[in-house]
């Protein structure tokens, strides 16, 4: 079964710094990636998502995340925070093998954006 | 449309005790998922459905019994409760375009205490 690992478990960052949240799994096949994100009191959301083609994908609010598949990542990335970025971010795959998997989500990384 | 719904909000129940929690949706979708999510653990499938009548165990099903009796609500029981069940539980929903591997809409969750 596929796993997803998130390396760092809370991030702090001042506004404006750059953002980079990595994201590995542990399949070899076909996979579809997601990051999804968490504001405090809210529900979860999807921020962007890979199926296939371009390799850098671009989400909602100047997120991005770049497809590496030699390196099994899906880093999550974002030039300048804000402290409304501040949120529990969430990335997650699916795995094919003779049919879809259910969605695996790693333990997250929570983000603190101090002004 | 109020998107996905779920009762109660909170709970806090005795070792033993048994609850139903409700998950609604109003966006006609085929697929539905009960997750819970603990400190450090990230979400974890605890079941899911991809059509009426039917269900299918995820990861962490022990202890859980769910149903699907309309398309709209897909309940999740706790026959007898344990303090180990003491977690926040997300339902979320989807449409079949993509079955498992389409973008998921999440509830608000229910905070379950068992002393």
């Amino acid at each position: 079964a596929q796993s997803v690992s998130q390396h760092n478990h809370h991030v702090i960052l001042s506004e404006a710094a750059s953002l980079e949240l990595g994201c590995n799994y542990s399949y070899g096949g076909t996979v579809n990636l997601f990051w999804y994100v968490q504001y405090p009191g809210q529900h979860l959301q999807l921020l962007l998502k890979y199926f296939s083609g371009d390799p850098l994908v671009k989400g909602i609010k100047g997120f991005e995340a770049e497809f590496i598949k030699s390196k099994f990542s899906f880093n999550l990335r974002k030039p300048s925070v804000q402290w409304s970025d501040t949120a529990e971010y969430f990335c997650a795959v699916n795995a094919y093998y003779s049919g879809n998997t259910p969605l695996v989500f790693g333990k997250g990384t929570r983000l603190s954006v101090i002004a | 449309n109020a998107g996905v719904t779920q009762t109660p909000k909170f709970r806090v129940l005795k070792t033993g005790q048994s609850m139903t929690l409700l998950c609604a949706q109003d966006m006609n979708h085929e697929y539905m998922y009960w997750y819970r999510q603990d400190p450090g653990m990230g979400l974890r499938l605890i079941h899911y459905s991809v059509g009426e009548g039917t269900t299918a165990k995820g990861e962490v099903p022990d202890g859980y019994n769910v149903s699907r009796l309309k398309k709209q609500n897909f309940l999740l029981g706790l026959e007898s409760a344990a303090p180990s069940q003491t977690s926040v539980y997300f339902c979320a929903s989807n449409h079949r375009d993509r079955g498992l591997t389409d973008t998921q809409y999440f509830g608000p969750g229910t905070r379950l205490t068992v002393l």
